[in-house]
């Protein structure tokens, strides 16, 4: 049973262009979502994240925005650059102090230079 | 740079092999985690550890096993391998603000 679901499967933007991507959930006792940026070959790699108690987290490029009535997030990325082509995965956090992360299935982005 | 670290980076290996895949961490983390994933899809996560001496099974069956004998080290182990189990095992721990990967063991069994 997917908890996190995460759309769009792939996406491919221009250079300089905004990149979207979004996540919905059903579990309120979640309490942090993550995102991650994993590049071939490699380990997924914490990219940002944000509370339940926060609308919007910005740090540099990258954006968080969160609607906690609608349980949707989504992460848009500002000037997308070719280097940012990678897979995106969002994340929810259990509470209960499990720190057990619930993945979404991931949008492979590209960016045309 | 993540601190954790797995070894080997790729293995091929027969049917019916045992194989430890290693994981380790120079963070300190209470919580560490195993997920299998075939390239560029979603991760599964197979095995969880709250601290020592504490594993759990995670949401996917696996016929792996993990031990927890040091909060460093998070090892997992298949008794016999099966071509079935060919995938891609990331190693990671956490702590309050997100997840630790490892860079992941590529696993062929022929």
């Amino acid at each position: 049973q997917q908890q996190v679901k995460q759309s769009p499967q792939s996406l491919i933007v221009q250079k300089g262009g905004i990149s979207i991507i979004n996540c919905a959930y059903e579990n309120t006792a979640f309490d942090y979502f993550p995102w991650y940026q994993q590049f071939p070959g490699k380990g997924p790699a914490l990219l940002i994240a944000i509370r339940p108690d926060v609308s919007e987290k910005k740090e540099g490029r990258f954006t968080i925005s969160f609607n906690k009535s609608a349980k949707q997030f989504s992460l848009h990325i500002m000037d997308s650059q070719p280097g940012d082509s990678a897979t995106y995965f969002c994340a929810a956090r259990a509470t209960s102090g499990t720190y057990k992360y619930i993945f979404g299935t991931g949008t492979r982005l590209k960016v045309l230079a | 740079e993540a601190d954790i670290y797995q070894t080997p980076r790729y293995l091929v290996i027969g049917t019916g092999k045992k194989i430890t895949l290693e994981c380790s961490q120079t963070m300190g983390h209470d919580k560490m985690y195993w997920y299998q994933q075939d390239p560029g899809m979603e991760l599964h996560l197979i095995h969880y550890s709250y601290g020592v001496n504490s594993t759990e099974k995670g949401d996917l069956s696996s016929e792996s096993t993990v031990s927890r004998i040091r909060t460093e080290h998070f090892p997992l182990t298949l008794e016999s391998a099966r071509p079935s189990h060919t995938s891609q095992y990331l190693c990671a721990s956490s702590d309050i603000r997100g997840s630790s990967f490892g860079s992941g063991t590529r696993l062929t069994v022929v």
